[in-house]
């Protein structure tokens, strides 16, 4: 069966847009976590989505908000974009809340200018 | 606060040799995580480890975890140029509450012929 898709893949944007990036889990799943990757930071959690509603978040500004819909598509918003929010955005989706493997999407790397 | 730290950050070795890379985490967890990331891509999942004393094996590559000594191990047995990559361990914690995957800094294994 498919995989995690992620779009857009690539993306650059400038300091104090905003940006939307989409999610689609594996067919099934229900929950979408997403976490940026950096190499000063390496993988850290931004926030997971069960059944709609957000049920973990990590320790990031509210620029950072995201939210799941009815067929468990995710998009994840940043608001206001600095230089370091450029990154991989990585979105990973499993079958039920926070206690199953992880399958990760291919990424959406974001350059901010 | 969860941390998982893994040693070696960088690891060169030779084909046909074998190694070890060493992940440690801080706090109690029952589950672990090990994935395996190329250049340029996303994850990929390798193992998970749920219970003290579980080892795996798939191809050159066996984990296991101690979840007493709060250590997992990836020994890679007769390393071939493929299983270039970077390995990441990744613990589930609950932190603040939240149910969090917390990855170790990665391991970048570069095998020369």
């Amino acid at each position: 069966k498919a995989g995690v898709t992620q779009t857009p893949r690539y993306l650059i944007k400038t300091r104090g847009q905003q940006v939307t990036l989409s999610c689609s889990p594996i067919s099934g799943h229900r929950s979408v976590s997403w976490y940026q990757q950096t190499p000063g930071q390496g993988l850290q959690f931004l926030f997971e989505y069960f059944s709609e509603t957000q049920r973990n978040k990590g320790n990031f500004p509210g620029r950072f908000s995201g939210r799941q819909f009815s067929n468990s598509r995710s998009e994840m918003n940043v608001s206001t974009l600095e230089l370091g929010d450029s990154a991989l955005y990585l979105c990973a989706s499993s079958l039920v809340l926070g206690q199953e493997t992880q399958y990760f999407g291919p990424g959406t790397r974001l350059l901010v200018l | 606060e969860l941390k998982v730290e893994q040693n070696p950050l960088f690891l060169s070795m030779q084909e046909g040799k074998n190694y070890t890379i060493y992940c440690n985490y801080s706090t109690t967890s029952d589950r672990l995580y090990w994935y395996r990331q190329d250049p340029g891509k996303s994850l990929e999942s390798l193992f998970v480890l749920l219970s003290n004393g579980a080892v795996k094996q798939e191809g050159r590559l066996m984990a296991s975890l101690d979840t007493k000594a709060r250590l997992s191990t990836l020994h890679i047995t007769a390393a071939v140029h493929d299983l270039s990559a970077t390995y990441f361990c990744a613990v589930d914690g609950v932190i603040q509450g939240a149910q969090k995957l917390v990855f170790g800094q990665g391991t970048r294994l570069t095998i020369n012929p």
